[in-house]
């Protein structure tokens, strides 16, 4: 199936720093998803993006619609132990209606 | 945000049984719900889309006669996996959304992992 293009693929980070990962396509979305997943979980919805240029905080955690509507970015500042998981950034084409998950960044934290 | 539930949450079964898991939608009507599959550290495919009352879409390669999608009402969804095997062990995930317009977010349940002896 079709995936979106995630980076960075896995983070080892020191807690208190901030993070950043984008998702990429050479296709164009109406909507992205971002979201957390725990081991042995569904995914979380953290931010739900719909125009291009938008810009949504949820807490310590911010992500981007880009403007040319093929990417999007999410960043989380200050990272603290409990960001520890997945995340996986939900492109939805236009035209469609199902979602394209990306391939998934692995955050680990260390205290 | 709106609560999905799945059941069960772990399944092990013998290969050539049946298994049925459940998706619900316990604080919403779902008018279209999704199921995924999610193999060790990688992403989630997406299967196939019920919607309430008509026959499920299914994904370029899923089988539709072995995996097999029911959605009988606005808050349940069932997908059941006929003669499972061994290769079909995995975690699977229903979403479900409101409807299909672009504002319409999916919401995850908490998956069920089957594994097949």
């Amino acid at each position: 199936g079709q995936q979106l293009n995630q980076s960075p693929q896995s983070m080892f980070i020191q807690e208190g720093e901030d993070v950043s990962m984008n998702c990429t396509s050479s296709s164009i979305f109406n909507t992205w998803l971002w979201y957390k997943q725990d081991p042995g979980e569904g995914p979380v919805l953290l931010i739900a993006l719909y125009k291009a240029g938008e810009l949504t905080s949820n807490g310590r955690l911010t992500a981007q619609f880009g403007i040319t509507r093929k990417d999007s970015f999410l960043n989380i500042s200050a990272s603290i132990p409990s960001d520890v998981g997945i995340y996986f950034c939900a492109g939805r084409l236009s035209g469609t209606y199902k979602y394209i998950f990306g391939t998934g960044t692995r955050l680990k934290v260390l205290a | 945000g709106a609560v999905v539930s799945q059941h069960p949450s772990r399944v092990i079964c013998k290969s050539g049984t049946s298994v049925k898991i459940e998706c619900r939608s316990l604080d919403f009507q779902a008018t279209t719900m999704f199921w995924y599959r999610q193999f060790p550290k990688k992403s989630l495919m997406l299967m196939a889309t019920s919607n309430e009352g008509s026959k499920a879409t299914y994904e370029q390669g899923v089988e539709k006669d072995k995996f097999l999608i029911n959605h009988a009402s606005l808050t349940l969804s069932t997908l059941t996996v006929t003669s499972a095997h061994p290769e079909d062990s995995s975690f699977y995930i229903c979403s479900a959304s409101l409807g299909t317009s672009e504002y319409n977010e999916q919401f995850f349940g908490p998956g069920t992992r089957l594994t097949v002896l």
